[in-house]
């Protein structure tokens, strides 16, 4: 029981590039979460999902895009990343989505120079 | 911003002692949630306190709410080093969506 696992753990891109960061879970939650954390800001929302087939803008959703490919898989994509999304994301997992317990990811430090 | 927010920032207290870090917040809740964070890893989830209850215990760790000033309190007793940890309180917001504050530093010495 791996909880929920990030891929990758660092990457650097420039200016410009194109990734996705891929998140999964394997205790069959149906409420996903991509959050990114900047020094000294906590954690802010990007996108989540409450159940397979849903997404939904969180606090900090330009620049991004979101798939949730199953009720496992919820990925994050940077179309055209900027050095403003330098970042340390996190992916977490819930039963259901609002005020259940979150399980997190351990993260993905991204750099954009 | 609809965050909540932590105080002190920063705490740095000897092994042994009580760690007492508040947060605030700002909308109505139903429930507040406290958070760890060691470094350079993702969050881990300790304990879980309901707006109808006005106090709640975990071991070494003890939760007050108070719903009237929309505040909340984490004290951490007989502190050990490996208790050293950012720690996040998060509330509700906007019905489906946790916002966690910004964090209080506890730096525990041996």
């Amino acid at each position: 029981n791996a909880g929920v696992t990030q891929t990758p753990k660092f990457q650097v891109l420039k200016t410009g590039q194109s990734m996705t960061l891929q998140c999964a879970q394997d205790m069959n939650h149906n409420s996903m979460y991509w959050y990114r954390q900047d020094p000294g800001m906590g954690l802010r929302l990007i996108y989540y999902s409450a159940s397979e087939g849903t997404t939904d803008k969180g606090e900090v959703p330009n620049g991004y895009n979101v798939s949730r490919l199953n009720k496992r898989e919820f990925s994050l994509r940077l179309e055209s990343a900027a050095p403003s999304q330098t970042s340390v994301y996190f992916c977490a997992s819930s039963s259901t989505q609002g005020s259940d317990t979150q399980y997190f990811g351990p993260g993905t430090r991204l750099t954009v120079l | 911003s609809q965050q909540g927010e932590e105080d002190p920032q920063a705490l740095s207290i000897q092994e042994g002692e009580n760690a007492t870090m508040n947060c605030s917040y700002k909308t109505s809740i139903n429930n507040l949630q406290w958070y760890r964070q060691n470094s350079g890893r993702g969050l881990v989830h300790l304990i879980l306190i309901r707006s109808n209850e006005r106090e709640k215990h975990s071991g070494r760790l003890r939760v007050t709410l108070d719903t009237s000033k929309k505040s909340s309190s984490l004290l951490i007793t007989a502190s050990r080093a490996a208790d050293t940890a950012s720690y996040f309180c998060a509330t509700l917001w906007n019905t489906d969506k946790l916002i966690f504050g910004t964090g209080t530093r506890l730096q525990v010495f041996p």
